[in-house]
């Protein structure tokens, strides 16, 4: 059964700190998604990727994937308060989606 | 751009009430799924769809029904509402395999 664990589940940060989010997954896969949630919204789709080694970047955000560790982080550079969020990581199984725990991000001033 | 729609926003309802969540794509994904999310919570998959006339459960035990007649439209019943059922309930779509899911804005429900 496919499980996905983040860490950390809380993250509070000061402002033009840098940081990462990891994603660990239990079985194969090598198509992981990063989305993000402001509070009392739904999921904003963040980054795609779809093969060992992919890299993307929009802004102080850059998402990589490792398939042979199961293992995606989220990293964070110069952090500002629009960052602030829970964000999410997604594998994709046979069928179906499976969600990380979330990680709820605080980026103090 | 991403056009899937969830009516209503917000229900507040009493218990025993037979409650239906709507959900709309206009984008033609054939893919369409359900999730439970508590506020800032982790999404708990209740049902899911590849195609027209083809529902699966998902990872969470529901008493909710789903049924999939067109491929834009995929309601979500609940026969007999409970408090238990308080949560928000996300719809989404995806087009193909190695896309990103597209997110509705959600359905807040109150069972009273």
């Amino acid at each position: 059964e496919l499980k996905v664990e983040q860490n950390p589940l809380f993250l509070s940060m000061q402002e033009g700190k840098n940081y990462t989010i990891y994603c660990n997954y239990s079985t194969t896969s090598d198509r992981l998604y990063w989305y993000r949630q402001d509070p009392g919204k739904s999921l904003e789709s963040l980054f795609v990727l779809l093969s060992n080694g992919a890299v993307k970047q929009e802004g102080r955000l850059m998402a990589s994937l490792d398939t042979k560790a199961r293992l995606s982080t989220l990293h964070i550079t110069a952090a500002v308060h629009d960052l602030s969020a829970t964000y999410f990581c997604a594998v994709e199984g046979t069928y179906k989606y499976i969600f990380g725990t979330g990680t709820r991000l605080k980026v103090l001033a | 751009e991403a056009d899937i729609y969830q009516t209503p926003r917000y229900l507040v309802i009493g218990t025993g009430k037979k409650i239906t969540l709507e959900c709309s794509q206009t984008m033609g994904h054939d893919k369409m799924y359900w999730y439970q999310q508590d506020p800032g919570m982790e999404l708990h998959l209740i049902h899911y769809s590849y195609g027209v006339n083809s529902t699966e459960k998902g990872d969470l035990s529901s008493e909710s029904t789903v049924s999939r007649i067109r491929t834009e439209h995929f309601p979500l019943t609940l026969e007999s509402a409970r408090p238990s059922h308080t949560s928000q309930y996300l719809c989404a779509s995806s087009e193909t395999d190695n896309q990103p899911q597209h997110f509705g804005d959600g359905t807040r429900l109150s069972i009273l």
